[in-house]
Parts: C-alpha cells; sequence; structure tokens
C-alpha cells in the first residue's frame, strides 16, 4: 500500500529539548515536504526536498531542520524547539508536479 | 496581503446542491493549482490538479482556473454528506523550485 508514515504521531516535550519527527515514503518519490498546520492560518511549507541531498526553504522554516540522505526518508529536526512551534505537522511526497501523498500528522506541544 | 486568498467559510449547503468553492490569487507566477480534501484529524488528499489555465472534470468534481481574473474554483455537483470536510487550494510556480502556498481551507457542510 503506497503511504507517507509519520512518527510519533503526537508528542508533548520541553522547551530546548532537541527532537526529530520521522517521514517515510514507500512510492520511489522524488519531492517530499514538511508543513506545519495552524488555526487561521493554514498549510505552510516549512522545508522541501526535490531529491536526495537537495533541500530548499518553504514559507517558515526558522527553527526548523532537514536532512535527505536517502530517497525514501526526510526527517524534520527541532534543535531547540519552542512553545511556538507547537502545530500539525505534515509530510507529504510526490513524483509529479503535485502533492499527491500526506502522512497522518504529528502533533506536538511545545511547554 | 497574502498570496493566496480563501474564504474560511463554513459553507452548509443542503444534500445534492452543487457546491462552488474559490480562491483568488496575487502571483502571476503561479502555473500549479491543486486542490485538496481535509477530513477532520487526517491528512489533506489531493483532488484535482490542473496546469496552467482551463477547465478539468473528475467525476462529480470539476476545477477551472482563470489566469487572467488570477480565479481558480472547484465545484461540486450532487453533493453528498460524505463531502463534509475542509478543502484547500494550492499554488506553486512552475520549474526549479518546489514551494507551495496553500490557501486557509474553507469548511463545507453538507446536510442529509
Amino acid at each position: 500500500e503506497a503511504q507517507v508514515t509519520q512518527n510519533p504521531r503526537y508528542l508533548i516535550t520541553v522547551t530546548g529539548k532537541k527532537l526529530t519527527v520521522t517521514c517515510s515514503q514507500n512510492m520511489n518519490h522524488e519531492y517530499m515536504s514538511w508543513y506545519r498546520q495552524d488555526p487561521g492560518l493554514g498549510l505552510r511549507q516549512i522545508y522541501y526536498s526535490m531529491n536526495v541531498e537537495v533541500t530548499d526553504k518553504g514559507d517558515v522554516p526558522e527553527g526548523y531542520k532537514v536532512s535527505r540522505k536517502e530517497k525514501r526518508n526526510f526527517p524534520l529536526i527541532l534543535e531547540s524547539p519552542s512553545p511556538n512551534q507547537t502545530s500539525l505537522y505534515f509530510c507529504a511526497s510526490s513524483s509529479e508536479g503535485a502533492e499527491a501523498f500526506f502522512g497522518q500528522g504529528t502533533r506536538l506541544t511545545v511547554v | 496581503q497574502k498570496e493566496v486568498e480563501q474564504d474560511p467559510g463554513p459553507l452548509s449547503v443542503p444534500e445534492g446542491a452543487i457546491v462552488s468553492l474559490n480562491c483568488t490569487y496575487s502571483n502571476s507566477a503561479f502555473q500549479y493549482f491543486m486542490w485538496y480534501r481535509q477530513y477532520s484529524r487526517k491528512g489533506p488528499e489531493l483532488l484535482m490538479y490542473t496546469y496552467s489555465s482551463g477547465n478539468k472534470e473528475d467525476g462529480r468534481f470539476t476545477a477551472q482556473v482563470d489566469k487572467s481574473s488570477k480565479y481558480i474554483s472547484l465545484f461540486i455537483r450532487d453533493s453528498q454528506p460524505s463531502d463534509s470536510a475542509t478543502y484547500l487550494c494550492a499554488m506553486r510556480v512552475t520549474s526549479g523550485t518546489y514551494k507551495y502556498i496553500f490557501g486557509t481551507g474553507t469548511r463545507l457542510k453538507v446536510l442529509a
């Protein structure tokens, strides 16, 4: 079954404690992205990758890092999380012009 | 001014109605136009995808792009209660970047 898998689904953490949200896709897609979704602001792109070792900033990259060492994986790293990074995060992948598949989401709370 | 504007709703319609959802945008460089449906507590799922301008139809769904007016629409015919969800428009420019801009979404309720 074609899917994008994010882990964890829910996470509560404390300010400043480094964390990683993993994202994996099994469709051999070149393109992957991370988004955050906040009430009233919609989905905003954090980072995207057009292939292995190729990443670039989206609209809201501050406070986040990504890496793309393998085609299937695209982890999102928060080196020093802050409360304003409390949000619902989605990973997505595609092989063409549209984001065809989104993950189930990761609800992150930073206290 | 936001690059993509979308009325948040909620929009309530009776079952069987034709629904019209719209987005306006300001960046004339956008070439890819998408509509996504998002159910509560789920990730968005792609409904329609159009490159450049024109119409595209898929079952009960029709997407229209009017680049001269910077306006896109999604029409849902014979709406069903299962269509109740949030509908997001999204856009991106063509080659060289994979930067996406989403609208804030319109909540739709189809009443049985």
